[in-house]
């Protein structure tokens, strides 16, 4: 499986932007890059996904690196509801395209 | 609908019991996954079923057995459980089995073994 390595933590003040980075420097050409959250007490929610373009949704926006060895979870405006763990996932073949869940990012957002 | 339900929400079970765990989802998905979460750890996968059929099985202990009676439900059967089988066991569903697709997550059982 292609691994993905992400910092243990990173804090934000509330309404600044935040840069959640993601190596993953074996990942194959057709393997999606997936970003999930969870908040205390509750299931993993989708955050966003891509292959190979920039995408951006309501929530947030994925910027991938030209080799795509890495990429970046952008939060434009932190809230303190943003507080989670962000998980950067390559979901594999070999897995049934399942999400095998690395240690994940803890975001810590204060007032 | 956009849901993925779990039922219950919590259970207490000694270890002779035999209790099961409910899954739905009601958006025509035809991949369903079981995951274990132990607190302050990410999830585990445990099992992947593609068209109601079993595709993976992550070394899973017997005393637990999956079941997909349907392409919207999924149950976990529990037998004989140990206490260090407490834990959330979360439930998720993607439209199909394929990189591409997001999944959807249920809230999760919490569940102690006594």
């Amino acid at each position: 499986d292609a691994k993905t390595t992400q910092p243990n933590s990173m804090e934000s003040n509330e309404e600044e932007p935040v840069h959640l980075p993601c190596n993953h420097s074996t990942i194959s050409g057709t393997d999606y890059i997936h970003w999930y959250r969870q908040l205390p007490s509750q299931g993993p929610e989708y955050v966003i996904h891509g292959l190979t373009s920039n995408v951006n949704n309501r929530m947030a926006s994925l910027a991938i690196a030209e080799d795509r060895k890495s990429s970046t979870l952008i939060l434009h405006r932190a809230t303190l509801r943003d507080a989670a763990v962000y998980y950067c996932i390559l979901p594999k073949s070999n897995s049934g395209y399942a999400l095998n869940f690395g240690k994940g990012t803890s975001l810590l957002v204060t007032p | 609908d956009t849901e993925v339900t779990q039922t219950p929400k919590h259970l207490v079970m000694g270890m002779t019991n035999k209790k099961s765990l409910k899954c739905e989802q009601h958006m025509g998905h035809r991949a369903m996954y079981w995951y274990k979460q132990k607190a302050k750890k990410p999830p585990e996968l445990m099992f992947v079923y593609s068209y109601e059929k079993l595709s993976i099985n992550e070394s899973v202990p017997s005393r637990f057995s999956p079941e997909c009676p349907n392409s919207s439900l999924l149950n976990l059967h529990l037998h004989a459980l140990q206490p260090e089988d407490s834990a959330l066991y979360l439930c998720a569903s993607s439209r199909l089995r394929v990189g591409a697709e997001k999944l959807f997550f249920g809230s999760g059982t919490q569940l102690s073994v006594l």
